[in-house]
């Protein structure tokens, strides 16, 4: 498997503008979480999605985010409109839970895309 | 609902010194801990993980991570640095929260390894 990728690995966008960016999760994975990685905040969970249904979304910084799920192995996540205080590294990260919802599965990362809003 | 906090945002060390990175975690259920490294330009990579059982868990690369359930810590450790270990690590913890499953990182350590 080659793992989870995504797409574009860098972005550069103007204010204003609206932003897409996307991820294809590891075959049979089920759970997606979107991080946000900047200087100030570190590691920040976005959004959580299991079975494609978002579990937590509280992470979502405001109404100009939005993320979905359209099929089990893709996401997106998009910015509308961007601004440039949107300019971060995005991660997204997928792993496999069980039914009985055991939590000693690792998430597995993507490379990153790194956002920046001018 | 849980948390990690990793002491020190930045560790310096020699090269063939000690490492030792720390990790202490609140969690209200019996937590699942992992150790993940992120070199420059990359995502992050598990290093380890503590699910059950032996408390001291070996890891990729050398590194290792004691589990102290009284100390609620998971600090990681490894004997002798080397400069290809400059990286940042982050310490995480699965766990429960308001029914269903997240995964919490701590801020990150970045380590720095001097010849």
């Amino acid at each position: 498997d080659a793992g989870v990728i995504q797409s574009p690995r860098h972005e550069v966008t103007e204010m204003g503008q609206e932003v897409t960016l996307r991820c294809k999760l590891i075959s049979g994975h089920n759970s997606l979480f979107w991080y946000r990685q900047t200087m100030m905040r570190g590691l920040e969970l976005l959004i959580y999605f299991n079975n494609n249904v978002p579990i937590d979304d509280s992470g979502m910084p405001e109404d100009r985010f939005s993320a979905k799920m359209p099929n089990a192995s893709f996401s997106t996540l998009k910015i509308q409109p961007s601004e440039p205080r949107d300019s971060a590294v995005y991660f997204c990260a997928s792993s496999f839970t069980p039914p009985t919802a055991t939590l000693n599965t690792e998430a597995f990362f993507g490379q990153g895309t790194r956002l920046t809003v001018v | 609902a849980q948390s990690v906090t990793q002491l020190g945002s930045h560790v310096s060390v020699s090269e063939g010194a000690l490492v030792l990175l720390r990790c202490n975690y609140s969690s209200s259920v019996p937590p699942y801990l992992f150790w993940y490294v992120q070199y420059p330009n990359q995502g992050l990579q598990l290093l380890l993980k503590y699910t059950t059982g032996a408390t001291l868990v070996k890891g990729i690369n050398g590194f290792e991570a004691e589990f102290k359930k009284s100390e609620t810590s998971f600090h990681l450790t490894k004997p002798s640095a080397h400069m290809s270990d400059a990286a940042e690590y982050f310490c995480a913890v699965r766990g429960m929260n308001s029914g269903y499953s997240t995964l919490t990182f701590g801020k990150g350590t970045m380590l720095l390894v001097s010849p």
